[in-house]
């Protein structure tokens, strides 16, 4: 099984700073990764695709990049709506997908 | 305008069945997977299993493989997930997912239900 560890498991941060969150597979998923934004008391909610593709919609602060075992989200200048967790999603062992641990983001 | 409607939160006893239901609308809900994912109170995202309601081909996770039963009615464009025996550990958040994949390699989960809150308790 394909295991993916995300970090730091929770952040806090102050409006505008950069924010970056890591995701490490435990093999080589090329670029078959996926980011998601579960605010509280919300269903999950597609940002990115490909490591690096932002999903129509979203706001340009959010980005994602890698490819193999290690990827990253970013987000160019926290927003007080960008409060959520966050979960990267691998998808290279088709149809088996797994999830990370998952991302808490705190406004400091 | 996609939408993925999930049933009603279920309060139940240890050893009681159970079937939610996640009704899909505004797309061609025979052309696209369908996939469960749990969240435990506190917890992350689980992906448990997927089905095609165009011929109800199911895939499951290995650890709800035996655990919950995925089942699809296309006449009436509603995924199924079941329980025969339900457990306090099952207590959860469980959400359906519309999956698509639009161009090989490239597969995500685009439309998501509100979720169903499933509580088990003696």
């Amino acid at each position: 099984d394909i295991q993916m560890t995300q970090s730091p498991s929770s952040l806090s941060a102050s409006v505008g700073d950069r924010v970056t969150i890591t995701c490490q597979a435990s093999q080589d998923i090329s670029n078959y990764l996926n980011w998601y934004q579960q605010k509280p008391g919300k269903a999950p909610k597609l940002l990115i695709y490909d490591a690096s593709n932002l999903e129509t919609g979203v706001p340009s602060r959010f980005s994602g990049s890698g490819s193999g075992t290690d990827f990253t989200f970013t987000i160019s200048s926290l927003q007080p709506e960008d409060i959520a967790t966050y979960y990267c999603q691998q998808y290279d062992n088709l149809p088996m997908y797994t999830f990370g641990q998952g991302t808490k983001l705190e406004i400091k | 305008e996609v939408q993925l409607v999930q049933s009603g939160a279920e309060v139940k006893k240890p050893g009681e069945s159970l079937k939610i239901s996640c009704k899909g609308s505004g797309y061609s809900f025979t052309s696209y997977w369908i996939g469960w994912v749990r969240q435990m109170p506190g917890k992350g995202l689980e992906w448990m299993g997927i089905i095609y309601p165009g011929d109800s081909d199911t895939r499951y996770s290995p650890s709800f493989q035996g655990q919950v039963t995925i089942s699809a009615d296309k006449s009436i464009s509603t995924a199924y997930l079941q329980w025969s025996s339900l457990k306090a550990s099952d207590t959860a958040m469980y959400y359906c997912a519309r999956r698509v994949v639009p161009a090989p390699m490239r597969d995500y989960f685009d439309y998501w239900g509100q979720g169903t809150l499933v509580t088990v308790s003696s």
